[in-house]
């Protein structure tokens, strides 16, 4: 079946500076990629997706990239604030599977 | 968050005993989904539905499950609860010809 591996689990940043999430997954069928925010106590949010035959997409501060030879996709956050602090989720197999979870801090 | 409403939101209950959550949508969704999420391992998916009366096992569906007997409504049976099933739950549901799920408030089951 599809596996959906997220690194790294936690990332600490200084205010101001960008974060980095990776995920890879196993399923060469997979073509939708989305990236969920989940603060804590609450449910978990679409943030940014990204479509097979798209190989970046960007809204604001943050961007996904897509690497489908490599079966590898990346949440790019820039300017990073306080407010930016959560869980972050990738997901593939059509948003069946998720990966693990990135915790993300962000220092004031 | 697409009218997505999950209740109960907490429930506390012993070993053995017999649970069901339930998932309402108003958004008349195609797709519903349960997830359990617990510590180092994300959303995991338990079942879901295409439709109605239409039903496929998920990651984890050892111990759970469901029925949607109408398009806005999907529920989660835990037969005899177990500790390993203490976990916070999530709905969600999916458009027809939409790729975004939406997810509920959750529900945080613990069993003792």
């Amino acid at each position: 079946g599809e596996n959906v591996e997220q690194h790294p689990s936690t990332l600490s940043v200084q205010e101001g500076d960008s974060a980095v999430i990776k995920c890879t997954y196993s399923d060469s069928a997979s073509n939708y990629f989305p990236w969920y925010k989940q603060e804590l106590g609450k449910r978990p949010q679409l943030i940014i997706d990204i479509r097979s035959n798209v190989g970046e997409k960007k809204d604001q501060r943050i961007a996904v990239t897509l690497n489908k030879t490599a079966k590898h996709f990346s949440l790019h956050i820039t300017e990073t604030q306080p407010e930016d602090s959560a869980v972050y989720f990738c997901a593939g197999n059509n948003d069946m599977r998720f990966g693990a979870g990135t915790r993300l801090t962000v220092k004031p | 968050d697409a009218g997505i409403t999950q209740s109960p939101r907490h429930k506390v209950t012993e070993t053995g005993t017999p649970v069901t959550l339930r998932c309402h949508q108003t958004e008349n969704h195609r797709y519903m989904y349960w997830y359990r999420q617990d510590p180092g391992h994300g959303l995991r998916l338990i079942h879901y539905s295409y439709g109605v009366k239409d039903t496929d096992k998920g990651e984890v569906s050892d111990g759970y499950s469901v029925s949607r007997s109408k398009t806005e409504d999907f529920l989660l049976t835990l037969e005899s609860a177990t500790s390993s099933q203490t976990s916070v739950y999530f709905c969600a549901t999916k458009g027809q010809h939409r790729d975004t799920q939406y997810f509920g408030p959750g529900t945080r089951l613990t069993v003792l």
